[in-house]
């Protein structure tokens, strides 16, 4: 099983639609939790951390869920300009080596008109 | 403004030749890593360095090498014994301190081509 698992997609939808991408990772001692954002051809760019008590930004929602170990990212009301793809990542955690993030293969998003 | 600095942007390798990548940070960043992308795939990490003079090996550090001699730098250096370079590279550093949720930056990445 791979340490952080995403939807690969694409998602394709229309604008002002929301959308829901998901996450599940393996290491139930992991404690930190984001959601990036790459654009084509650009480095990835922190879309937002994910806490316990979930959080919101704006249209952007994500939800923890250490029970499941499960971390979702909901969209509303998508822009064009939302189209990326969306890389689940995860602290590891792992004693002597707790400062590596573990990177999700990402989920494609394609807004269209 | 502070950030993090990766050049070239582009860069093109002869067969059997060694290229170095920069990378540059003024965040006062503790750690820092290289990773590779290639098309389609996610990010590999090669190298990290949690402390000035003292680095890990990623998960494909073969036929890499890297240095952390300042706080502020972590050159990666792409080898002959690389067989397979051409990749999009990506730096990244982060905070190691208390209260640090250890989130990422990255640089804006060099494109290296074997030619």
């Amino acid at each position: 099983r791979k340490e952080v698992e995403q939807d690969p997609g694409p998602f394709n939808v229309p604008e002002g639609a929301t959308v829901a991408f998901n996450c599940t990772y393996s290491n139930s001692a992991s404690q930190s939790f984001f959601w990036y954002r790459q654009d084509c051809r650009k480095e990835p760019k922190l879309l937002m951390s994910v806490y316990s008590s979930g959080n919101e930004d704006g249209r952007f929602t994500a939800q923890l869920n250490r029970a499941s170990q499960y971390i979702s990212l909901l969209i509303r009301d998508s822009k064009l300009s939302d189209s990326a793809t969306y890389l689940c990542v995860v602290n590891s955690n792992n004693a002597g080596n707790n400062r590596k993030l573990i990177w999700g293969l990402g989920t494609s998003l394609a807004v269209n008109p | 403004d502070g950030g993090i600095t990766q050049s070239p942007k582009y860069l093109f390798r002869k067969e059997g030749q060694n290229v170095t990548l920069s990378c540059e940070q003024n965040l006062n960043h503790d750690a820092m890593y290289w990773y590779r992308q290639d098309p389609g795939q996610g990010l590999r990490l090669i190298y990290y360095s949690q402390i000035v003079n003292d680095f890990q090996k990623g998960d494909i550090a073969e036929g890499y090498s890297v240095s952390r001699e300042k706080k502020e730098s972590f050159p990666l250096t792409v080898t002959s014994a690389q067989k397979n370079p051409t990749a999009f590279y990506l730096c990244a550093s982060t905070s190691l301190g208390q209260g640090s949720n250890y989130g990422y930056t990255f640089g804006s990445g060099t494109r290296l081509t074997v030619v």
